[in-house]
């Protein structure tokens, strides 16, 4: 049971919009403002898409955006595509004396 | 374009030594941090160690005992080595350059399976 808790799975049609959630369980992660999200397809490596909570890389579609209230971060996708399913994990830095990195169970999306 | 491209046995027997290497292309080792992150079959993803290249290396502190990281200037490597494996260490094993000011992991290798068993 990781400290990051992550519903198992979400689920939209295309081009709604769906929101993950990344519940933060202890108080190990400080003010959670070093909360990252990635996006994994099957048999792939992830892909950063939201690091410092609300910012994206750059290539990243403005279709992905973050946000955080109190111990609860958000990735929200607007304009759901196919190629948005996959598996997507939120990280935050953690405490040093068990592991400086958590993350998420991993939440699964399927685009109807 | 950094790359990153993880090499080692697909096959470790239980109680040996898990060894892996890193080879980073179109950048330099220098100036990250660099994470051995892992990925048990149908699980999520488990940050087990990460490096800087003249720092020493943090671990999971579950792990601490069983893991050594280690960088390679000269070959541009990060290598891992888990100790006394068991079925519980077979996961993709991915390599990965880390932010530490950000506190995220912008660059990762393909990933490679390895799997525990006799």
């Amino acid at each position: 049971q990781s400290a990051l808790n992550q519903p198992a799975s979400v689920s939209g049609s295309p081009g709604q919009s769906i929101t993950i959630s990344c519940t933060a369980t202890s108080s190990d992660f400080g003010t959670f403002d070093f909360v990252s999200w990635y996006h994994q397809q099957p048999g792939k490596a992830p892909k950063l898409l939201i690091y410092e909570v609300t910012k994206r890389p750059s290539g990243v579609s403005n279709r992905f955006s973050g946000s955080k209230s109190g111990n609860m971060a958000s990735l929200t996708i607007s304009g759901l595509q196919a190629e948005d399913e996959g598996d997507y994990h939120c990280s935050s830095l953690g405490d040093s004396n068990t592991s400086l990195w958590v993350f998420g169970g991993g939440t699964k999306l399927t685009v109807l | 374009q950094v790359q990153l491209q993880e090499s080692g046995p697909g096959l470790v027997k239980p109680s040996e030594t898990l060894s892996l290497n890193c080879t980073v292309s179109g950048g330099s080792i220098i100036s990250y941090f660099w994470s051995w992150i892992r990925q048990s079959p149908g699980k999520g993803l488990e940050w087990i160690g990460y490096m800087y290249y003249n720092k020493i290396p943090i671990y999971k502190s579950s792990l601490k005992s069983r893991l050594t990281i280690s960088i390679d200037m000269s070959r541009n490597q990060i290598s891992l080595q888990v100790r006394s494996v068991t079925a519980a260490d077979t996961a993709v094993y991915f390599c990965v350059r880390t932010d530490g000011g950000t506190g995220s992991f912008d660059y990762w290798g393909l990933g490679t399976l390895v799997t525990v068993s006799s």
